[in-house]
């Protein structure tokens, strides 16, 4: 894999379902996978940083794993709200550049 | 400032004419990103300042993109003769290094949305 990619490109989902997103990075040369969350007309938001292989974040409903061997990450919403409305982004950092490499984001909407 | 400031917020202009977008980064972070996001696109990579270095020019789509950054601080990017192509959410970042940048990430600003009518 030589680009960060994301899938789904979209998804819709009824409040109070699961919902799950995958990342796919290059592995070779990884540094650090970040999440980020982007509402419509506001800045993204940082949700998690992680680096090592087997990682788990929790921050309220949202989690995510990374497996740094086979360059994937997962990011879950447990029982989404319709304020999850956003863009899940994921950027991929590597020792032999000095900038982030995102993905093409997950547009995720929560219908009540 | 607290966050990154960008403005305008909003930009409509007409095609062949010249924009200036400008980016006024945390204060104390040494390193600004410039990327933008089409329709149906990725967070496309523009430009790169790191302190008192060359900048990272190598993500510019045309030699109608350039971008300045004075005194270490705020940033104008600027596209010359603008074409519908170049309409997009531009977004700055500033981070404290290259090590805050992998370790944190990015703090971002909430953009500029450029529209070329």
């Amino acid at each position: 894999i030589l680009n960060v990619e994301q899938s789904p490109q979209s998804l819709h989902v009824q409040e109070g379902d699961s919902t799950n997103f995958t990342c796919s990075f290059p592995s070779s040369n990884f540094y650090a996978l970040h999440w980020y969350r982007w509402e419509t007309a506001k800045s993204p938001e940082a949700l998690f940083v992680m680096t090592l292989n087997g990682d788990e974040k929790k921050k309220g409903r949202i989690s995510a794993t990374l497996n740094t061997k086979e360059g994937y990450s997962y990011l879950y919403i447990k029982g989404s709200q319709p304020e999850d409305s956003a863009t899940y982004l994921c950027a991929s950092g590597s020792y032999n550049t000095d900038k982030l490499i995102f993905g093409t984001g997950t547009r995720l909407q929560v219908f009540p | 400032g607290a966050g990154v400031s960008q403005s305008p917020s909003n930009k409509v202009t007409e095609k062949g004419k010249d924009v200036e977008l400008r980016c006024d980064p945390i204060s104390g972070h040494t390193a600004l990103y410039w990327y933008r996001q089409s329709l149906g696109q990725g967070l496309e990579f523009l430009i790169y300042f790191q302190g008192n270095s060359a900048p990272d020019k190598s993500g510019l789509p045309s030699d109608r993109f350039s971008a300045e950054r004075t005194g270490g601080s705020v940033s104008t990017l600027t596209i010359q003769r603008t074409q519908q192509e170049d309409s997009a959410v531009y977004l700055c970042a500033s981070s404290l290094g290259v090590t805050a940048i992998r370790n944190y990430g990015y703090t971002f600003g909430s953009g500029t949305r450029l529209t070329v009518v």
